[in-house]
């Protein structure tokens, strides 16, 4: 089962940020958290990884709590090419195991 | 560069066929995994796939089965359909020396069992 809990879905008006939350109480000491996204009828796209600091990169900010408990994906400024499923994931395992295991994500719809 | 790459884009079999989908993994990457993709849902981890051996693998049943190729290559082979096999099937690569590598995910094989 998945490690994580999303709302199943979000609005969000084009052009302002994108807020995504996630909980992930029963995180392990030296699992990640990782954040990809899908858009329809195409593979999940990578967006973003942390550990315990905040991260950002061109696509997004992932902001962790302390505690490691939850996190939030931050989108600046969403466009309408941003309406996709949000996942994120706990990567199980140490090192590049290749398994991650999906819930069912956030659907994030941008609106004009 | 070419990314990660699968074929055929979609498929069409009917119960009890047998049928293999085909993975070319991004380039400099030797790693493959492979998921399922029910509709309106996550995708599913089947297995994975380094050095020509299955190294991890998901709760699929042994219908289900892989094979790497030496140019890192890989296949999913489904025998005994099932209407339930209806799925996308998702090919990622990522690169074993990488720590916490991002694994890359090509566009997926649209199987419908009928």
């Amino acid at each position: 089962d998945a490690k994580t809990t999303q709302p199943p879905s979000m609005d969000c008006a084009e052009g302002r940020a994108a807020n995504l939350p996630c909980n992930h109480s029963t995180i392990s000491g030296n699992e990640y958290v990782y954040w990809y996204r899908q858009i329809h009828s195409q593979g999940p796209q990578y967006i973003i990884h942390g550990l315990k600091n905040n991260e950002t990169n061109e696509m997004a900010s992932l902001i962790i709590t302390e505690d490691r408990k939850s996190s939030t994906l931050i989108l600046p400024h969403a466009t309408l090419r941003d309406t996709a499923v949000y996942y994120c994931i706990v990567r199980v395992g140490s090192g590049n195991t290749g398994k991650l295991i999906f819930g069912q994500g956030t659907t994030l719809q941008v609106k004009p | 560069d070419a990314g990660v790459t699968q074929s055929p884009t979609h498929l069409i079999k009917t119960r009890g066929q047998q049928v293999t989908l085909r993975c070319s993994p991004k380039s400099g990457h030797d790693t493959v995994s492979w998921y399922q993709q029910a509709l309106g849902q996550g995708p599913q981890f089947i297995f994975q796939y380094y050095e020509e051996e299955e190294r991890q693998r998901g709760n699929f049943p042994d219908r289900f089965s892989g094979h790497q190729f030496p140019n890192y290559s890989s296949e999913l082979n489904v025998n005994a359909l099932l209407l339930g096999d209806s799925a996308l099937y998702l090919c990622a690569s990522s690169s074993r020396g990488g720590r916490n590598e991002k694994l890359f995910f090509g566009s997926g094989t649209q199987l419908s069992v009928l």
